[in-house]
């Protein structure tokens, strides 16, 4: 199973819109809504920012928030802030009762 | 809260089994609809899922590491395994343990295990 495609990098300034893509086929993301999103900072492990495409998880900012359109899913940073940048996953059911991950995007608040 | 903690080798030599344990806090492995998987990331490099276990016991893995990859539970410990066989220096990563339902959250703080003679 291939990794989900996702830009490598994207940047913004504080207080900037940045959105990431992520896409994948019609047995994985586009079949279902089981798509979550990660933060990784430097030497840490993942953390949940997204899940079910749309939802949030307590305690995570409203300024993340989750898309899906088709094959493609999207994760939306708004009013981007320092402690924004680091790492971000993807995360789809692939079907036949697996996981795949996206290539990652590093995002870079300028 | 749900805590998770890896623990094992840090250092396995090639052909070898590497093994990795997972240790649950403040919940249980055996109740919940929830599964226990495992997931790893070389250096440098994006994530990949390992495979994961129901608290019945029933297991699913990733299909490119199938034939080498079991995952075990031990809810009298509140534990789950990895055990990975065969290794190369292709296994080099940290390996993290998570508690999935539909995604994966919390996750523990992972483990490097370097793969070397």
């Amino acid at each position: 199973q291939s990794a989900l495609t996702q830009p490598r990098s994207v940047s913004g300034s504080p207080g900037q819109s940045v959105t990431i893509s992520c896409t994948g086929s019609s047995i994985g993301i586009g079949g279902h809504n089981y798509v979550s999103w990660y933060q990784q900072h430097p030497g840490k492990a993942p953390k949940l920012r997204i899940y079910d495409v749309t939802e949030r998880p307590s305690g995570v900012p409203n300024r993340f928030s989750g898309s899906k359109s088709g094959n493609t899913a999207s994760l939306t940073i708004s009013g981007l802030q320092a402690e924004d940048e680091g790492d971000y996953y993807c995360c789809s059911y692939g079907g036949s009762y697996n996981y795949v991950f996206g290539s990652g995007t590093e995002v870079t608040v300028l | 809260q749900v805590q998770l903690q890896e623990s094992g080798p840090g250092l396995v030599k090639p052909s070898q089994t590497l093994s990795l344990t997972c240790t649950v806090s403040g919940g249980s492995t055996s109740s919940g609809n929830f599964y226990w998987s495992w997931i790893r990331q070389p250096a440098g490099k994006g994530l990949e899922w390992i495979g994961r276990i129901y608290t019945s016991g029933s297991t699913n893995y990733n299909p490119s590491l199938n034939s080498r990859v079991t995952i075990s539970l031990d809810t009298s410990k509140n534990q789950f395994s990895l055990k990975l066989r065969s290794v190369s220096a292709a296994d080099t990563a940290v390996y993290y343990c998570a508690r999935e339902f539909e995604r994966f959250d919390p996750w523990g703080q992972g483990t490097l295990v370097t793969v070397s003679s």
